[in-house]
């Protein structure tokens, strides 16, 4: 069975514009939960989706948003990029809820200049 | 008081040895427990997970729970080089909903 895939995985992006990061999770998952990773901050929660609905939302700013599709696949948006902004985002997916076992993508590699 | 908590580390043992990783968190409610390994540059992989107290073996780890003290611990026998790693500790916490909180990761090195 094909894991968790991210695209792109790599993306370089100046301060102000926007970006979005697309997760494909494994298949039969229904769940997709994004994280932020930094040096100084670790792992950090930012959404989780379920059969296309915001489930549960970490503490980011509303320039974070993403979505859900029918097909389970979703997408994270980034508006107006800071520089802060720059980290690996991870998505990763699970069968029915972020209880279960998650299993990771690759991620996304931001930087932000 | 940060909700999981993890020695950062760098915590080295020489090659053979028994390597120790432990993890607190402070929401009692807190019913799932996973390990996830990270290596630099990688995303975090699925070690182990454990739901009731007691101990939880899968060949060189072993994870540990205690409820009652909120800790959580994974034992990694006759470690090798190649388990050099950030390992994370990820807890589920049911007073904040249906999501993992994870800990900011232990970085391992072993000695060959």
């Amino acid at each position: 069975k094909a894991g968790v895939t991210q695209t792109p995985r790599y993306l370089i992006k100046t301060r102000g514009q926007q970006v979005t990061l697309s997760c494909s999770p494994i298949s039969g998952h229904r769940s997709v939960s994004w994280y932020q990773q930094t040096p100084g901050q670790g792992l950090q929660f930012l959404f989780e989706y379920f059969s296309e609905t915001q489930r549960n939302k970490g503490n980011f700013p509303g320039r974070f948003s993403g979505r859900q599709f029918s097909n389970s696949r979703s997408e994270m948006n980034v508006s107006t990029l800071e520089l802060g902004d720059s980290a690996l985002y991870l998505c990763a997916s699970s069968f029915n809820t972020a209880e279960e076992t998650q299993y990771f993508g690759p991620g996304t590699r931001l930087l932000v200049l | 008081q940060k909700e999981v908590e993890q020695n950062s580390g760098p915590l080295s043992v020489p090659e053979g040895a028994i390597a120790s990783l432990n993890c607190t968190y402070s929401d009692r409610g807190s019913q799932s427990f996973f390990w996830y390994r990270q290596y630099s540059g990688k995303s975090p992989e699925l070690i182990m997970s454990i739901y009731s107290n007691g101990d939880k073996e899968d060949g060189r780890f072993t994870a540990q729970l205690n409820k009652a003290s909120q800790y959580v611990s994974l034992l990694i026998r006759d470690s090798q080089p190649s388990d050099s790693a950030t390992y994370l500790c990820a807890v589920n916490r049911k007073s904040s909903g249906d999501k993992l909180t994870f800990g900011t990761g232990t970085r391992l090195a072993v000695r060959p």
